[in-house]
């Protein structure tokens, strides 16, 4: 089975520009969340989707959103970028909401000049 | 809120070392414990985890005990060898709500031959 895939890999965007990246779940999980991982830190909790819903959220600015689709897939969209908004940003899948175990994708490395 | 520590990086040790990465945790009711590894380039993989007090965590040769009473999940392999060097992340999440991971900062191992 494929695991969790993420894209684009990398992407570079210009201050205050949008970005969305995009993730698919491990067939048969229906749960997405998505980190921020800064360089030479630990990743940070964004969103958690389960069943097309936002489940949770972490210490985030409305300017980024997520959506989930009927097929489970994710986006994480950005609006009006700023440079710390440069960040690997992983996508995570899991069985249901309650599962412990969350597979990690890839990530997309966004860099904003 | 929840939180993570563990101790800095880099460790420098030489094939066929022992290797302690110590991490310890803060967090209300009865939290779930992960390690997480980095290689280089790569997304997250589930390295081992624990579910409840005195549990022990083990896959690859590593191992971690789950230790209520000094809030602790120490990461230990009794010979590392050069492919172990990664960034290895500790890490908690817990039941009921949304599902959530909290993750230390990292610790970046490097094994030299």
């Amino acid at each position: 089975d494929a695991g969790v895939t993420q894209s684009p890999t990398h992407l570079i965007k210009t201050r205050g520009q949008h970005v969305t990246l995009r993730c698919s779940p491990i067939s048969g999980h229906k749960s997405v969340s998505w980190y921020q991982q800064v360089l030479g830190q630990g990743p940070q909790f964004i969103f958690q989707y389960y069943e097309k819903e936002e489940r949770g959220r972490g210490n985030f600015p409305d300017r980024f959103s997520a959506r989930q689709f009927p097929n489970y897939s994710s986006e994480l969209n950005v609006n009006a970028l700023l440079l710390g908004d440069s960040a690997l940003y992983l996508c995570a899948s899991s069985l249901d909401q309650q599962t412990y175990e969350q597979y990690f994708g890839p990530g997309t490395r966004l860099t904003v000049t | 809120g929840d939180s993570v520590t563990q101790m800095e990086g880099p460790v420098t040790l030489s094939e066929e070392a022992f290797l302690t990465i110590n991490c310890t945790y803060t967090a209300t009711g009865y939290p779930s414990l992960f390690w997480y590894v980095q290689y280089p380039g790569e997304g997250l993989q589930l390295l081992l985890k624990a579910t409840k007090a005195d549990d022990k965590g083990s896959n690859k040769g590593f191992e971690a005990t789950y230790r209520k009473e000094t809030t602790s999940f120490h990461l230990e392999k009794g010979s590392v060898q050069v492919s172990d060097s990664a960034v290895y992340f500790c890490a908690l999440s817990k039941s009921g709500g949304y599902q959530k991971v909290t993750f230390g900062t990292g610790t970046k191992l490097q094994v030299i031959p």
